[in-house]
């Protein structure tokens, strides 16, 4: 069975501090895709970043950077310079790569950007 | 490109009472998703459709339902609601599901059970 683990509940820091949100996972597949979601009062899941299980390549997109470590078995996500508006629930998600399409979701960790 | 429409938006239903929720994928998905989130439960499973088929069912009871129309559309429904049932359903598309493929979530139908 999969399961995402999502050991920091909330977080607290100073606009413009880095921070890093920590993602790990378990599954028995050798193909697998994981996902960081974002989510704001709103309620809408905003798509992040797609990462396959052959691509350990890290990516840093703007502010934003994930780590990808398979022999940890885990997807890191950093925010630097943090801003409020990065204020939300993020979701680290795992998929199977199995004729359908099912989504595991961590629990979340919610950020907050203290001004 | 218009993302992933859930009507409606916020509701508010007696316990027994059903409800229809629907969803407009992502012009040219075929993959549709649902997924019930709880403060207790978080973010689970509901089930997949994919050209007017489920393909996967999580672990739900069967008073949880939906179908898929021949334009992708969606639809679930909750039958005989109960106080547990207050929760947000979100509605995700993807192309075709089960590659990887890129997973567009919607802004959730809040339901409230009263």
């Amino acid at each position: 069975a999969q399961k995402v683990t999502q050991a920091q509940t909330e977080i607290s820091v100073v606009e413009k501090e880095d921070v890093t949100l920590d993602c790990v996972y378990e599954t028995r597949d050798t193909t697998y895709y994981l996902f960081w979601y974002k989510q704001p009062p709103s309620g809408e899941l905003v798509f992040l970043i797609r990462r396959n299980s052959f691509d350990e390549q890290n990516e840093i997109s703007g502010r934003y950077s994930w780590n990808f470590q398979k022999s940890t078995s885990s997807f890191n996500f950093t925010i630097t310079a943090s801003q409020v508006v990065d204020s939300a629930v993020y979701f680290c998600a795992l998929s199977e790569v199995s004729g359908n399409e099912k989504l595991t979701f961590g629990t979340g960790t919610r950020l907050t950007i203290i001004p | 490109k218009a993302g992933v429409t859930q009507t409606p938006r916020y509701l508010i239903k007696t316990r027994g009472q059903q409800v229809t929720l629907s969803c407009s994928p992502i012009s040219g998905h075929r993959s549709v998703s649902w997924y019930q989130q709880t403060p207790g439960q978080g973010l689970q499973f509901l089930f997949e459709y994919f050209s007017e088929t489920q393909r996967n069912k999580g672990n739900f009871p069967g008073r949880f339902s939906g179908r898929q129309f021949s334009n992708s559309r969606s639809e679930m429904n909750v039958s005989t609601l109960e106080l547990g049932d207050s929760a947000l359903y979100l509605c995700a598309s993807s192309l075709v599901g089960g590659s990887g493929n890129t997973i567009y979530f919607g802004e959730g139908s809040w339901l409230t059970v009263v």
